[in-house]
């Protein structure tokens, strides 16, 4: 079955300054990557993810990059905010005989210092 | 705004008792999740449904089991509670769409069990 490795595990940075979270899989047939971020306390929202046909996308502050030879996706961060400051899981979408679906990453816990 | 709305915030149980954490969704959702989530694990898939009375086990199904008998609502069940399943349980729901497996997350239960 999948396996979803996640690093670091934790990450402190600078306000300002660039994060990098990187994950690999091991089930070539995953055809899809998304990103959940989980403030203090609250529920894991999604904040960006990326099909297997494509190798960058971004949003504002934040991109994701694939590469599917090596089976490794990173999540980048480009000047770091406080509010920024939360958990990061990463997943891969596993097919199964009675749907997909998401196996997760163990997480990274972003702390972004001002 | 999607709703995944979970039954109990905090919930504290005796070893042995039978458990029910329930998750209503209001967004006509097809498939439903229970996952664990427990540091440096990440989020764990315990069951899954597709569909109302149908469930599948995910990576962690021993010692849980799962009720779905309205497509809104998904109820989780620990037989007889251990203290290794003190953890927080999340909720999830999404649509049954080839490509649209974003997941809405519920706040989370956190069970203790002494």
């Amino acid at each position: 079955g999948e396996n979803v490795e996640q690093h670091p595990s934790t990450l402190s940075v600078q306000e300002g300054d660039s994060a990098v979270i990187k994950c690999t899989y091991s089930d070539s047939a995953s055809n899809y990557f998304p990103w959940y971020k989980q403030e203090l306390g609250k529920r894991p929202q999604l904040i960006i993810d990326i099909r297997s046909n494509v190798g960058e996308k971004k949003d504002q502050r934040i991109a994701v990059t694939l590469n599917k030879t090596a089976k490794h996706f990173s999540l980048h961060i480009t000047e770091t905010q406080p509010e920024d400051s939360a958990v990061y899981f990463c997943a891969a979408l596993r097919g199964g005989e009675y749907g997909n679906k998401l196996v997760f990453g163990a997480g990274t816990i972003l702390r972004v210092k001002s | 705004d999607v709703k995944v709305t979970q039954s109990s915030r905090y919930l504290v149980k005796r070893t042995g008792e039978k458990v029910f954490l329930e998750c209503v969704q209001d967004m006509d959702h097809e498939n439903m999740f229970w996952y664990r989530q427990d540091p440096g694990l990440g989020l764990r898939l315990i069951y899954f449904s597709y569909d109302v009375k149908m469930k599948e086990k995910g990576d962690i199904p021993e010692g849980y089991s799962v009720s779905r008998e309205k497509k809104e609502r998904f109820s989780l069940i620990l037989e007889s509670a251990s203290t290794n399943q003190t953890s927080m349980y999340l909720c999830a729901s999404s649509f049954y769409r080839a490509t649209n497996e974003k997941l809405f997350f519920g706040s989370g239960t956190q069970l203790s069990v002494l």
